[in-house]
């Protein structure tokens, strides 16, 4: 199984360009994840998914969309991109919620915008 | 307002000997407390949990430990080994979706 699969890994922006992160599992979980870790920082929530059809907005979702058509996939859209928006994102996506059911996580993408 | 926190951002260990990784938080609500390590390049991995119910819970070389009257708890690695070099995450829930990590402990074993 190939678990959480994100695209691009690396990705350079200019400020006010926009793109799309793509995420896909397929371990048929129904909760999906979007965080960010600035250096030196924690993981915090960008946007969340309980199902398909189906998203909330987490801590920091400001400049960020995202959608869930299928169950596999969860993209997270950036419009109008701007220099705090620089951070590495990860994807997640659990069976459940809480501590029995751990997050799984993607390799990442580091995303620059200048 | 930070809940979980992790106040040492680096650790070295000689191979061998054991590492010790601490997490403070500060929301009494939490039920779940887990631990992710993290390679360079690559998402967190997740390594070991405990519930709020107990107090210790081991699996193999770590061990996670909960102290509730003082708010924390520590991953103990023994014994630590070259490729447990990582930075590990401590994590808490509710019971949610909302899962709060800290910032991370940055461990170096020594060969």
């Amino acid at each position: 199984n190939a678990g959480v699969t994100q695209t691009p890994k690396f990705r350079i922006l200019k400020i006010g360009q926009s793109m799309t992160l793509q995420c896909t599992q397929d371990m048929n979980h129904n909760y999906m994840y979007w965080y960010r870790q600035d250096p030196g920082m924690g993981l915090k929530l960008i946007y969340y998914s309980v199902g398909a059809g189906i998203t909330d907005k987490g801590e920091v979702p400001n400049g960020y969309n995202v959608s869930r058509s299928t169950t596999e996939d969860f993209p997270l859209r950036l419009e109008l991109a701007a220099p705090s928006q620089t951070s590495v994102y990860f994807c997640a996506s659990s069976y459940s919620v809480g501590g029995n059911s751990p997050l799984h996580f993607g390799n990442g993408t580091r995303l620059t915008v200048t | 307002d930070q809940q979980v926190k992790q106040n040492s951002p680096s650790l070295s260990v000689q191979e061998g000997r054991i590492s010790i990784l601490n997490c403070d938080y500060t929301n009494s609500m939490f039920d779940y407390f887990l631990w992710y390590k993290k390679y360079p390049a690559e998402g967190p991995t997740f390594l070991i949990s405990i519930s709020s119910i107990k107090d210790k819970n081991e699996d193999g070389r770590f061990t996670v430990f909960l102290n509730k009257s003082a708010k924390h708890l520590s991953l103990h690695i023994v014994p630590s080994q070259p490729g447990d070099s990582a930075v590990y995450f401590c994590a808490a829930t509710s019971g949610t979706y909302k899962y709060i990590f800290g910032t991370g402990t940055r461990l170096k074993v020594l060969a």
